[in-house]
């Protein structure tokens, strides 16, 4: 139990353009998910904390304008890059938090490159 | 002042040898949270263990034992009869609170390898 997904799991794109990425609980609910960034050979830093039906919180930093995040679901939180450049490419891992632990299970990350 | 140091930038142990990861933390919480996660080549973050500011035992998981010692703010991850899969990046990883929803705060990690 305790699977999450994200979607894409790699993606290539333009500068320019802008990029979605799916996180998904599959076997439970989530109010809570969280969005971090790794650099390479990095570690992981906190972007935002999503919670279903409400706006996400944004780490000190973090342009809440570029990095869109909606939680329409308990189920499932995206966020999207907007106007992606080289700069954004990272690998993006989500995290979501069952209503019933206080565990949070990590997704398999996003390796975004932007051209 | 980083609230999780992780000093060995790499890290190499002999298989079938035990390996202790050093990681200190920083906090004036009294409830705080500690976790060690694996994470291979392929990005996938992987929970390995918990150690509660009020769990007087040290955790064990398995191979896996948290030395906790919370007067020096340490929280030691030690590996015992290392086998090659345990090849890896490690984090240490402290969240202020014992609330689930609170923010969780990551080291800079410690890569370890296994030598056959």
């Amino acid at each position: 139990g305790a699977v999450v997904s994200q979607h894409p799991s790699r993606v290539i794109c333009k500068s320019g353009t802008s990029v979605k990425i799916e996180c998904r609980s599959l076997d439970f609910q989530a109010t809570t998910m969280f969005w971090y960034r790794q650099f390479p050979k990095q570690s992981l830093m906190l972007m935002a904390t999503s919670n279903e039906g409400s706006k996400a919180t944004y780490e000190q930093g973090v342009e809440k304008d570029k990095f869109l995040i909606n939680h329409a679901s308990l189920t499932l939180s995206t966020l999207t890059v907007t106007s992606a450049h080289p700069e954004d490419s990272s690998f993006y891992i989500c995290s979501a938090l069952p209503i019933t632990s206080d565990e949070q299970f990590f997704g398999p990350g996003t390796r975004l490159t932007v051209l | 002042a980083q609230k999780i140091t992780q000093t060995q930038p790499g890290m190499f142990v002999q298989e079938k040898e035990a390996v202790t990861l050093d990681c200190t933390y920083d906090t004036s919480d009294q409830s705080y949270g500690l976790f060690w996660y694996k994470q291979p080549s392929s990005g996938e973050m992987i929970f390995l263990i918990y150690q509660g500011s009020y769990d007087e035992q040290n955790a064990t998981e398995g191979r896996y034992s948290l030395n906790f010692q919370k007067a020096r703010k340490s929280a030691n991850l030690v590996i015992s009869a290392s086998q090659l899969g345990d090849s890896a990046m490690y984090f240490c990883a402290m969240r202020e609170g014992l609330e689930g929803y609170q923010k969780v705060t990551f080291g800079i990690g410690t890569k370890l390898q296994v030598i056959p």
